[in-house]
């Protein structure tokens, strides 16, 4: 099985702040990577898809890079209503969530 | 517009069974498939497996082999997830996602999600 590790798994930021999350596969994955947000009490929202395709109609600072093993996904200008958790998902072989990164508002 | 809905709470017995279920509307059934994914209560993302609405087929995460069975009515455009020999570990939020292109799994990403299922197993 393919393990995602993220880190951090929290962080605090303050509004207007680059936000950075990092997302590790256990082994090469291509670009076979998805973001997701979650916010409480909701289902999960796909944000970027293919490691850095961009969802329709999801806002411009939320971006994805990376290939291979290593992964980023950053909020380039930290927003109140970003306050969520975000996974990665691999899709190489079957598929594998990391185990989510919590964003809160400092 | 585009979207599941699941069938309501579920409360268990241990060693009982559930079953799941997922209607599509708004898109063609069998051009993708659904993948199903569980969150227990403070914890992450699990996925569960997926199946091809076009043609059945069914891939399991390893730790719910021999106890889940993913289904599909394409007549009414329905999804089940069905889970066996309940355990209290098994008490989460399950959510359907309309995912992969309908004949490979990592097709398409999960763009479209149901609104989630709680099932609380308890004596």
């Amino acid at each position: 099985d393919i393990q995602m590790t993220q880190s951090p798994s929290s962080l605090s930021a303050s509004v207007g702040d680059r936000v950075t999350i990092t997302c590790q596969a256990s082994q090469d994955i291509s670009n076979y990577l998805n973001w997701y947000q979650q916010k409480p009490g909701k289902a999960p929202k796909l944000l970027i898809y293919d490691a850095s395709n961009l969802e329709t109609g999801v806002p411009s600072r939320f971006s994805g890079s990376g290939s291979g093993t290593d992964f980023t996904f950053t909020i380039s200008s930290l927003q109140p209503e970003d306050i969520a958790t975000y996974y990665c998902q691999q899709y190489d072989n079957l598929l594998t969530f990391g185990q989510g990164t919590k964003v809160e508002i400092k | 517009q585009v979207q599941l809905v699941q069938s309501g709470a579920e409360v268990k017995k241990p060693g009982a069974s559930v079953k799941v279920s997922c209607k599509a509307s708004g898109y063609t059934f069998t051009s993708y498939g659904i993948s199903w994914v569980r969150q227990a209560p403070g914890q992450g993302l699990e996925w569960m497996g997926w199946i091809s609405a076009y043609n059945g087929n069914t891939n399991y995460a390893q730790k719910l082999q021999g106890r889940v069975t993913m289904t599909t009515d394409t007549s009414t455009s329905t999804a089940y997830m069905e889970l066996r020999s309940l355990r209290s570990d098994d008490t989460a939020v399950y959510y359907c996602a309309r995912s992969g292109d309908g004949v490979v799994i990592g097709g398409a990403p999960m763009d479209v999600w149901g609104q989630g299922t709680t099932v609380t197993v308890s004596s």
